[in-house]
């Protein structure tokens, strides 16, 4: 079993829907939770960056982390076109960027004008 | 903010020669970097943990004298890829940070040998 589940997809949504990506993780010492977004051919981008269980929100962005059940959550409203990424799910131990993160195998998205 | 730089973008080269990938973190002081590589639809898998001044530390399975890590600056970190061949051929990307701050990545190297 993989330490970090995450649905490949693709996921194709029209423009303007609201957007559920998730993962799920095995190891109950993961604490820190952070979400990637990957245009073709290039690197990671940051997007969100939580510690523990609870919500986060930034503009269209909120991520949610539910510990209890190993599971979390990035939502985006109002899906654009310029949405349309690869979203990598990313967990760690311990806080500090030193930290080795375990990260999701991504999930496509496409917002279909 | 956190701006990470990595040269060069798409390299092609024949089986047997050495490629070298610079990563470097342009506004701020990466005391650690750290070197992923990415195969299609696949998720990222961490290669080595590179601290400023000292010998890097690799995964499991990874071997050390085939990708040569040095990073001998606070700005400035390399994989030398050693005698390449045609499964070495992948995405290769870096991050970097200060410690404090999650991990900013560069924008990745496709790497081809023929």
């Amino acid at each position: 079993q993989k330490e970090v589940e995450q649905d490949p997809g693709p996921l194709s949504v029209p423009e303007g829907a609201i957007v559920s990506l998730n993962c799920t993780y095995s190891n109950s010492a993961f604490q820190y939770f952070m979400w990637y977004r990957q245009y073709s051919r290039k690197g990671p981008e940051l997007l969100m960056y939580t510690y523990s269980s609870g919500n986060k929100e930034d503009g269209r962005f909120t991520a949610q982390v539910d510990k209890s059940s190993k599971y979390i959550s990035l939502f985006i409203r109002d899906s654009q076109p310029s949405d349309s990424a690869t979203y990598l799910c990313a967990m760690s131990v311990g806080s500090g960027g030193y930290q080795k993160v375990t990260f999701g195998t991504g999930t496509k998205l496409q917002v279909i004008p | 903010g956190a701006v990470v730089s990595q040269h060069p973008s798409w390299v092609i080269c024949k089986s047997g020669t050495s490629v070298k990938i610079e990563c470097r973190s342009l506004d701020f002081q990466a005391t650690t970097m750290f070197w992923y590589r990415q195969f299609p639809k696949q998720s990222l898998m961490l290669m080595a943990t590179s601290n400023e001044g000292s010998k890097a530390t690799y995964e499991q399975g990874v071997e050390k004298d085939k990708f040569l890590i040095n990073h001998a600056s606070l700005t400035l970190s390399t994989l030398t890829v050693t005698s390449a061949h045609p499964e070495d051929s992948s995405f290769y990307i870096c991050s970097a940070t200060t410690g404090n701050q999650p991990q900013h990545f560069g924008d990745g190297t496709r790497l081809s040998i023929l």
